[in-house]
């Protein structure tokens, strides 16, 4: 069964560096997603993104974070500076036209 | 804004027991609702969905849930535990004009033997 995979599983990063977590989305699906799930919190919608554009944004995806599908099959979302705040489970997720979202299983992200 | 409430952050139950995972939404119109279920190590699977057709949705593993709009409700029901069942267990909604999930906080399920 096809499956949403991510990269890495867990990533460890310094305040103020840079990341990259990286998606594989359902090879025929058309929309993606950036979700974000802090230590005992609700999980968060960040962006949305079809047809090489951002649909849908929230309040925390400010200019910190960009998303690109680079190629054909990934989907990556971008840390610039990152925060201890942004620490956090980083959940990935892909739809088709029937709507439903597939996700991954995720990447832990902690800043130190 | 929307928003879901999942009352119980764990619930316990016995095998054989009937499981219920309480969800109320708050939407000017009936909005989506989801149940999704998270196994540890795992991403979030899709258990069951209501899109304004019938008002009780049937899903996987032998899970069913019911649209109340009376009592803005979309509790998740299973007759009989399965050891297999322990999991997380979360509810969202989404406007119609949007794929955007709106989370609960999640409830961890506990089977017994």
């Amino acid at each position: 069964e096809p499956e949403v995979t991510q990269t890495p599983s867990h990533q460890v990063t310094q305040m103020g560096q840079e990341v990259i977590l990286r998606c594989v989305p359902i090879s025929n699906h058309l929309y993606f997603y950036w979700y974000r799930q802090i230590l005992g919190q609700k999980v968060e919608f960040l962006v949305s993104f079809y047809n090489n554009e951002i649909s849908e944004k929230s309040e925390i995806f400010d200019d910190q974070f960009s998303v690109e599908r680079p190629d054909g099959s990934n989907f990556t979302l971008k840390i610039r500076s990152t925060k201890l705040e942004d620490s956090a489970m980083y959940f990935c997720a892909s739809s088709g036209t029937g709507g439903d979202q597939y996700f991954g299983p995720g990447t832990r992200l902690t800043v130190t | 804004a929307q928003s879901v409430t999942q009352l119980g952050s764990h619930v316990s139950v016995s095998e054989g027991a009937l499981v219920l995972l309480r969800c109320n939404y708050s939407s000017s119109v009936p909005p989506y609702l989801f149940w999704y279920v998270q196994y540890p190590n795992q991403g979030l699977q899709l258990l069951l969905k209501y899109t304004s057709a019938a008002t009780l949705v049937k899903g996987i593993n032998g899970f069913e849930a019911e649209f109340k709009k009376s009592e803005t409700s979309f509790h998740l029901t299973k007759p009989s535990a399965h050891m297999s069942d322990a999991a997380e267990y979360f509810c969202a909604v989404s406007e119609r004009n949007t794929d955007k999930l709106i989370f609960g906080t999640g409830t961890r399920l506990q089977v017994f033997p």
